[in-house]
């Protein structure tokens, strides 16, 4: 069965620059929500979307936006990105609720 | 907003032995309570759920049992075996849509002694 899809799977920037992750939702999904994980640390909800919408929003800092496309997947822009940035974003999707894993970008900031 | 939290944070038990994840939640108006197992590295898989108008729901040798009086939950995990070994996140969403985010409590690192 097809599953979620992130891009890239690393990513390695400096202080301060910006970073787009990227994810594909499984087909026919509408839902979209966005999760960073910290090392040895339970995900943090940031943010969602239903039928391109922002639909709540959890932890997610100012220099962070996102967007669901008409396609459904969605993009996380990161901007000034800080040492603190530095984890795991899981994009994870839905149809009736239950939620989804991708298989994660690990994002390095230096 | 809502708190989960979790209990134990590690867990060891013999091979075939039974396995039990404690969490209770703070927002009594939460309907929604998944399980995920994570391995290292990898991926939140999902392995089990239960709505708010479920007491008890069962998968082979899961199962999870939910007390919306008391605002807690537990997953029951029977003949453990190796492959059980991994992080068990248990996590609450709130009745405002099925598009809101989870709530996770802390993690539990089982572990699954031969």
């Amino acid at each position: 069965a097809a599953g979620v899809i992130q891009s890239p799977r690393h990513l390695i920037k400096e202080k301060r620059e910006t970073a787009t992750l990227k994810c594909y939702p499984i087909p026919r999904h509408d839902t979209v929500y966005w999760y960073q994980q910290g090392p040895g640390q339970d995900p943090q909800f940031l943010i969602s979307f239903y039928e391109k919408m922002q639909s709540d929003k959890g932890s997610i800092p100012d220099r962070f936006s996102a967007q669901q496309f008409s396609d459904y997947h969605s993009e996380l822009n990161m901007s000034s990105l800080e040492l603190g940035d530095s984890a795991l974003y899981f994009c994870a999707s839905s149809l009736v609720g239950e939620q989804y894993f991708g298989p994660g970008t690990r994002l390095t900031v230096t | 907003g809502e708190n989960v939290e979790q209990h134990p944070s590690t867990l060891s038990v013999q091979e075939g032995d039974s396995a039990v994840i404690k969490c209770t939640y703070s927002d009594s108006a939460s309907n929604y309570f998944p399980w995920y197992k994570q391995e290292l590295g990898k991926r939140p898989q999902l392995i089990i759920d239960i709505r708010s108008n479920v007491g008890e729901k069962k998968d082979q040798r899961i199962a999870v049992t939910l007390n919306k009086t008391a605002k807690h939950f537990s997953l029951h995990i029977t003949e453990t075996q190796p492959e059980d070994s991994a992080v068990y996140f248990c996590a609450a969403r709130s009745s405002g849509g099925g598009a809101d985010g989870l709530t996770f409590g802390k993690g539990t690192h089982l572990i699954i002694q031969p």
